[in-house]
């Protein structure tokens, strides 16, 4: 089957850099990706990798070593509304497209 | 665009009542799924669907039947609740084209069974 480890929380202060790491376990991978949810809100797309190494978008950047099965979302310059539930998923096996999603981490930014 | 609409946002139903969550979107997306939140986790699949006509099971699709007529609208229904069924539901739509990986999630629908 497939499975996805991630640490359940994670505290940071304002302007810091985290790290949220990932390891799965998946007979057929096709790419890693991370959503980010706020509290009582819709989990939002934040980068998708399929090659080993970094991929950067603003503030936010996430990496990928497939050899490993492991990954992580780096968030740098943290900001309050950084606070949030952050998800990895791997594409599910046999079911066109569709994902498998980690328990998540709980982020808490702190002033 | 509206993007992903649910309907309705809360809902509390009587164990054993059934009841359809509404689920439209506005992207010409080929694919939509269904998903559940329970406390503290991640997303669960319950049912998807790759094109109009074409459904398929998920992880838990037990006590979930799901259709797909139109490509904008994906309704789950719930054939008769359990407060097992008490969770959080989002339904989701994606493209199907090469390097398209983002899922569209909607806001939303929160549901307690007593």
């Amino acid at each position: 089957g497939q499975s996805l480890e991630q640490p359940s929380e994670v505290t940071a202060v304002e302007g810091a850099i985290v790290q949220i790491n990932c390891t799965y376990q998946t007979s057929g991978f096709y790419g890693l990706s991370w959503y980010q949810q706020h509290d009582g809100g819709a989990p939002t797309f934040l980068s998708y990798n399929a090659l080993d190494g970094l991929e950067e978008t603003g503030r936010f950047s996430s990496f990928l070593s497939r050899s490993d099965s492991y990954g992580y979302l780096l968030l740098q310059e943290l900001q309050m509304k950084d606070s949030a539930s952050y998800f990895c998923a791997v594409r599910r096996e046999g079911s066109a497209r569709q994902l498998t999603f980690g328990s998540g981490t709980q982020l808490t930014v702190l002033p | 665009n509206a993007g992903v609409t649910q309907t309705p946002k809360f809902q509390v139903l009587k164990t054993g009542q059934s009841m359809t969550l509404q689920c439209a979107q506005d992207m010409n997306h080929e694919y939509m799924s269904w998903y559940r939140q329970d406390p503290g986790m991640g997303l669960r699949l319950i049912h998807y669907s790759v094109g109009a006509g074409i459904t398929d099971q998920g992880e838990v699709p037990n006590g979930y039947n799901v259709s797909r007529s139109t490509t904008e609208d994906f309704p789950l229904r719930l054939l008769s609740a359990a407060p097992s069924q008490t969770s959080v539901y989002f339904c989701a739509s994606f493209a199907a084209g090469q390097g398209r990986h983002e899922q569209y999630f909607g806001p939303g629908t929160r549901l307690t069974v007593t």
